[in-house]
């Protein structure tokens, strides 16, 4: 079976510090792999996915970046974090040719 | 991006009483997933559906797939305490790989 990894759980960082969030999945290979944020506990909002390694699209213009460095590796990042990056960021993984997304368990992060 | 929306956005109910969300869009899908999320917890899938007119169940949950494949219901039968939580729509747009999500619906079962 698959699993999606995410770490860590819960993060606290003071503005223009920098951020990696790293996300993993097991028991499948070659996976297209998303990063979203959520907002206020509602809607998700899609901010890079990945087909492949190193291969990453971009959907919102920001102070973050994605990269892939590995085909189960999917790493969020930036270099100086804003007050308006707190959220809850979420991976998710999707086999190829479908559309169905496993969510992992979400990162909180809290930017002071 | 193809907009979906959901209602209620809050609902609260007695525990056994049954209730039914909506997950409604001017635009087709070619699937589309519902998924439930508990506060601090990533959403975990319930279904997908694929075909206009399908329906499926999962235990006391009924889906319905739209005929025109823009919409979709979500039906609770006697609901319980543990069927608290948020109800997410996800579409997927014909093109594209991004899930079009709606803002969820807040369910609150109290006993």
């Amino acid at each position: 079976s698959q699993t999606i990894h995410q770490w860590p759980a819960t993060l606290v960082q003071p503005v223009g510090s920098p951020l990696s969030l790293e996300c993993t999945v097991e028991g499948t290979s070659n996976p297209n792999l998303y990063w979203y944020r959520q907002a206020a506990g509602r809607g998700l909002q899609l901010l890079f996915y990945s087909v492949g390694i190193g291969q990453i699209s971009s959907e919102v213009p920001q102070n973050l970046s994605a990269s892939r460095p590995q085909d189960r590796q999917f790493i969020l990042s930036s270099k100086k974090l804003l007050l308006s990056d707190s959220g809850f960021y979420l991976c998710a993984w999707s086999w190829k040719g479908q559309e169905t997304q496993y969510f992992g368990p979400g990162t909180r992060l809290l930017v002071l | 991006t193809q907009l979906l929306e959901q209602s209620p956005q809050f609902l609260s109910i007695q525990e056994g009483e049954n209730l039914t969300v909506y997950c409604n869009s001017s635009s087709v899908f070619s699937s589309l997933q519902w998924y439930r999320q508990e506060p601090g917890e990533g959403p975990v899938l319930l279904v997908t559906v694929v075909t206009g007119g399908e329906v499926k169940k999962l235990k006391r949950l009924t889906f319905q797939f739209g005929d025109a494949r823009k919409d979709s219901s979500l039906h609770i039968t006697a609901a319980q305490p543990g069927d608290t939580g948020l109800y997410l729509c996800a579409g997927a747009p014909n093109s594209g790989y991004a899930l079009n999500f709606g803002k969820g619906t807040s369910l609150l079962v109290t006993p």
